[in-house]
C-alpha cells in the first residue's frame, strides 16, 4: 500500500541555518504530495503541495519538489527562523483523494 | 463555519466507558476524515466520508470504533468500552469534493484512565 517515510527528529538548528527534511514515498499511480505543519498548541495546517511530477510547491520560504524518479518530496528552507519551530508532516493522497497517508512527523527546533 | 470544529477539546474517561467525539466540518465540504495521533506515532487514518456514506472504513482499529455522519455535515466518532490504548488525539478534517487540500480541526485529546 501507499506509505510515507520521513527523517526522524528532532532537527535542531540555529536561526538562519539551511533546513532540509527528507521525505520519500511509496505509491501506486500518481499521488499528490503535501507538507503539513503543526505549530505548538495549534492544529495541522497545509504548508505546501505538489500534484504532479516536477511541480514545486512553495510557501513562507519553504519549498519542495515532486521527484518521481527518486520518489521524494524533500522540504527545504534557506534560512530558518525561531518561529518555524514546529512538527512537519509529509503526506500523500491517492488519485481519488480518498485519504491522506502521513509520515511520522519531524520536529524542528530553531534556537536564536 | 470558519473552520473545522471539534468537541470536546479534552475528554478524560474511565476504562470501559463509551465516548462520543464530534466534528463539525466547514460548510459545503462534502468530504470528512477522522485521524488518530498517538504519542510518538504518526497520523493514523481511521475513516473517510463522502456525504453521508463511508467508502473507506479500513482504518478503524476494532469493532469498538464506529462513526456516522448525518445531513452531510456533522460527524460523530464513537468508541465503545474504551481501553487505555485508545488514549490519543483524534483529529477531524474536511475538504471540498475533488479538492486536494484538507482542513483540520484542533482535535479532541482523549485520555482513558
Amino acid at each position: 500500500g501507499n506509505s510515507v517515510t520521513q527523517m526522524e527528529g528532532p532537527v535542531t538548528l540555529s536561526e538562519e541555518a539551511f533546513l532540509t527534511i527528507n521525505c520519500t514515498y511509496t505509491a501506486t499511480g500518481y499521488p499528490s504530495l503535501f507538507w503539513y505543519v503543526q505549530y505548538p498548541g495549534e492544529g495541522l495546517q497545509l504548508l505546501l503541495k505538489a500534484t504532479k511530477a516536477d511541480d514545486k510547491g512553495s510557501n513562507k520560504g519553504f519549498e519542495a519538489t515532486y521527484r518521481k524518479e527518486t520518489t521524494s518530496f524533500h522540504l527545504e528552507k534557506g534560512s530558518v527562523q525561531v518561529s518555524d519551530s514546529a512538527v512537519y508532516f509529509c503526506a500523500l493522497s491517492d488519485a481519488g483523494f480518498q485519504k491522506l497517508v502521513f509520515g511520522t512527523g519531524t520536529r524542528l527546533l530553531v534556537s536564536p | 463555519g470558519a473552520g473545522v470544529s471539534q468537541s470536546p477539546s479534552n475528554k478524560v474517561t474511565e476504562k470501559g466507558k463509551d465516548v462520543e467525539l464530534r466534528c463539525d466540518p466547514i460548510s459545503g465540504h462534502t468530504a470528512l476524515y477522522w485521524y488518530r495521533q498517538s504519542l510518538g506515532q504518526g497520523l493514523e487514518f481511521l475513516i473517510y466520508f463522502q456525504g453521508n456514506s463511508a467508502p473507506d472504513k479500513s482504518g478503524l482499529p476494532s469493532d469498538r470504533f464506529s462513526a456516522e455522519r448525518t445531513g452531510g455535515s456533522v460527524s460523530t466518532l464513537t468508541i465503545q468500552r474504551t481501553q487505555q490504548e485508545d488514549s490519543a488525539v483524534y483529529l477531524c478534517a474536511s475538504s471540498l469534493p475533488g479538492n486536494t487540500e484538507a482542513f483540520f480541526g484542533q482535535g479532541t485529546r482523549l485520555t482513558v484512565v
